[in-house]
């Protein structure tokens, strides 16, 4: 079964500042890949959907940008965080084979101060 | 309307109970349906996934579908002060590129 990392796991950055949080998956090629943000007590919102290797689906106009360099390495990145980034970011993974379930990484926790 | 709405609760169940958490969803086309678990603090972890019409059971949980009334429910029998936590539905479809989720129904299990 495929496992998902998420780096770091906790961050407290600046206004202003710049953002890279890293999902890497392991025991699945070619999967979909997912940004999801979920801000404190909300449900999740979908931020970047990837098909493949530099394939990259933006589904709400941000401050955010998302790339994909590796099949199994999926990058969020910001030049410069608002205070309403702050939130827990998630990365989500589809296995082709696998009827759509969706299986999350352990997610990022962003303070943005 | 949402496409998948949840009562945000929170459902209150005592121990040994059965709880009983339900979601409806819009989009009469969706194939595909999940439940996820989350603990405060943690990501969600899939628990029952269902995509024919009926029950399926597994261990404590058992998922029902009924796409005709387009809603999808998951019950816990036995309840366990463990299982307090927000349960997230999701569904799928054709042409969907992800899942759309629900905002979750917390659930208070108490001892």
């Amino acid at each position: 079964s495929q496992t998902i990392h998420q780096w770091p796991a906790t961050l407290v950055q600046p206004v202003g500042s710049p953002l890279s949080l890293e999902c890497t998956v392991e025991g699945t090629s070619n999967p979909n890949l997912y940004w999801y943000r979920q801000a404190a007590g909300r449900g999740l919102q979908l931020l970047f959907y990837s098909v493949g290797i530099g394939q990259i689906s933006s589904e709400v106009p941000q401050n955010l940008s998302a790339s994909r360099p590796q099949d199994r390495q999926f990058i969020l990145s910001s030049k410069k965080l608002l205070l309403s980034d702050s939130g827990f970011y998630l990365c989500a993974c589809v296995k082709m084979d696998s009827k759509e379930t969706q299986y999350f990484g352990p997610g990022t926790r962003l303070l943005v101060l | 309307q949402k496409e998948v709405e949840q009562n945000s609760g929170p459902l209150s169940v005592p121990e040994g109970a059965i709880a009983s958490l339900n979601c409806t969803y819009s989009d009469r086309v969706s194939q595909s349906f999940f439940w996820y678990r989350q603990y405060s603090g943690k990501s969600p972890e899939l628990i029952m996934s269902i995509y024919s019409n009926g029950d399926k059971e597994d261990g404590r949980f058992t998922a029902q579908l009924n796409k005709a009334s387009q809603y999808v429910s998951l019950l816990i029998r036995d309840s366990q002060p463990s299982d307090s936590a927000t349960y997230l539905c999701a569904v799928n479809g054709p042409g969907r590129r992800a899942l759309t989720f629900g905002s979750g129904t917390r659930l208070q299990v108490q001892p």
